[in-house]
């Protein structure tokens, strides 16, 4: 089954301590995506990464670091959780410059809280 | 910049026909995207359009205008499963793989 997965699915956690959230697709999707969704925000991209090896910024890159050493996996870290970054996180994948309809698949979220 | 105004919330009813608009302001245009997304769910994508027009798909229909930077999505003969927010969100015009997203509209249908 096509999918994109992330764990964990929810995470309590103390501002600083560092965290991962993993983000795999299966896919071989070329673009993926880390998003955050806030009431009243709609999501916003964090980072993406268009191929192996490229990542930059989204629209709220301050306090998020990526990486994308193999092409289904794009992990999401958290140096130094602060309470500001407690959200909903979204992975999403995409076929990338052969794709015929543009269409992201989105994992199932993160639901992350930092207290 | 770019910036994508869509209702916060709407209601309706079991059966009946709505529709979400969308407005947008955006230095280039590369597309247009409709997503569905329950509470606490993952997005899923609805529908595309590049081109002006309408675009149907079973009981969901999507509508272009370029010129007047303008979306709507139509809904028919409305289920209970269809209260969920829709997003809008165009393709940046620098990175067509880019989404820049709306705040979503929230649509409660009821029997």
């Amino acid at each position: 089954e096509a999918q994109v997965t992330q764990n964990p699915r929810y995470l309590i956690t103390v501002t600083g301590k560092k965290l991962t959230v993993t983000c795999s697709q299966n896919m071989n999707h070329e673009y993926m995506s880390w998003y955050r969704q806030d009431p009243g925000l709609g999501l916003r991209q964090i980072y993406y990464s268009m191929n192996v090896e490229v990542t930059d910024k989204g629209d709220v890159p301050e306090g998020y670091k990526v990486s994308r050493k193999e092409k289904r996996n794009f992990p999401l870290i958290l140096e130094s959780p602060s309470p500001n970054q407690t959200s909903l996180y979204f992975c999403a994948s995409s076929s990338g410059m052969d794709r015929r309809t543009y269409e992201q698949y989105f994992g199932p979220g993160t639901r992350l809280t930092v207290t | 910049g770019q910036n994508i105004d869509q209702p916060t919330e709407m209601t309706a009813t079991e059966g009946a026909i709505v529709q979400i608009n969308c407005t947008y302001q955006t230095s280039g245009f590369n597309g247009l995207f409709w997503y569905q997304q329950h509470a606490g769910e993952a997005p899923t994508f609805l529908s595309y359009n590049v081109l002006d027009g309408l675009e149907e798909k079973g009981r969901f229909s999507s509508f272009l205008s370029r010129s007047k930077g303008y979306s709507y999505l139509l809904l028919k003969e409305l289920q209970m499963k269809d209260s969920a927010s829709y997003l809008c969100a165009v393709s940046a015009p620098y990175n067509t793989d880019k989404l820049i997203f709306g705040t979503g509209t929230r649509l409660q249908v009821f029997p």
